[in-house]
């Protein structure tokens, strides 16, 4: 089974801060990644697919990156809105498994 | 627009059955690449994917519970049902059912169902 890993588990940072978070697979996925936001009480928003697609609707400040092992999401400039938890998720037809989840939250 | 709602019991006593219907618009079952999936969050934790079912009625399940999952669909009422078999405390989650397509993952999700397990 492909374990999924992300860090920091908490990021403190202030509007207007670049924020980078780091997600790792225990075996190679290509580019098979996927990140998602949760807010509090709501369920998780699809931000980016296929490690760097941008989901339809969601702001250019976020951008994924990575391949094989190693991915990134990257916060250009962080809005009182991001303030909230990013999972990652590694995905096939077959198999979808969340990162332990990122929690972003105000300094 | 795609919508998705999940329905069901919002308590289940240990080593019972839970039963959970997502009911759906905006979309087809029958459509090539179309699924639907089930995913759980204890509360406070994080997200654990549980069963995905596809337009040709394939069903991958979560390795850790297949034994006790099962995913059916009725294309005709737009629904697709999740039953898990001798519930525990520890099941007690808010469960999402959510849309999949070809290479996008879960892009739309319901708005979650809480389901407690208690005496």
């Amino acid at each position: 089974d492909i374990q999924m890993t992300q860090s920091p588990s908490t990021l403190s940072a202030s509007v207007g801060d670049r924020v980078t978070i780091t997600c790792r697979a225990s075996q190679s996925i290509s580019t098979w990644l996927a990140w998602f936001q949760q807010k509090p009480g709501k369920a998780p928003s699809l931000l980016i697919y296929k490690a760097s697609i941008l989901e339809t609707g969601v702001p250019s400040r976020f951008s994924g990156s990575g391949s094989g092992t190693e991915f990134t999401l990257t916060i250009s400039s962080l809005q009182p809105d991001d303030f909230a938890t990013y999972y990652c998720q590694r995905y096939n037809s077959y198999s979808f498994t969340f990162g332990p989840g990122t929690k972003v939250d105000i300094k | 627009q795609i919508t998705l709602k999940e329905s069901g019991p919002t308590l289940v006593k240990p080593t019972q059955t839970l039963t959970l219907t997502c009911t759906f618009s905006g979309f087809s079952l029958t459509t090539g690449g179309v699924g639907v999936g089930w995913i759980r969050q204890p509360p406070g934790k994080g997200l654990e994917w549980l069963a995905v079912i596809y337009w040709n009625d394939d069903k991958p399940y979560s390795p850790s519970l297949k034994n006790r999952l099962t995913i059916t669909k009725d294309t005709s009422k737009n629904q697709v049902v999740l039953t898990m078999t001798n519930m525990d405390p520890v099941d007690t989650a808010t469960y999402y059912c959510a849309h999949t397509i070809a290479a996008r993952t879960f892009d739309s999700w319901g708005q979650g169902t809480l389901v407690t397990v208690s005496s």
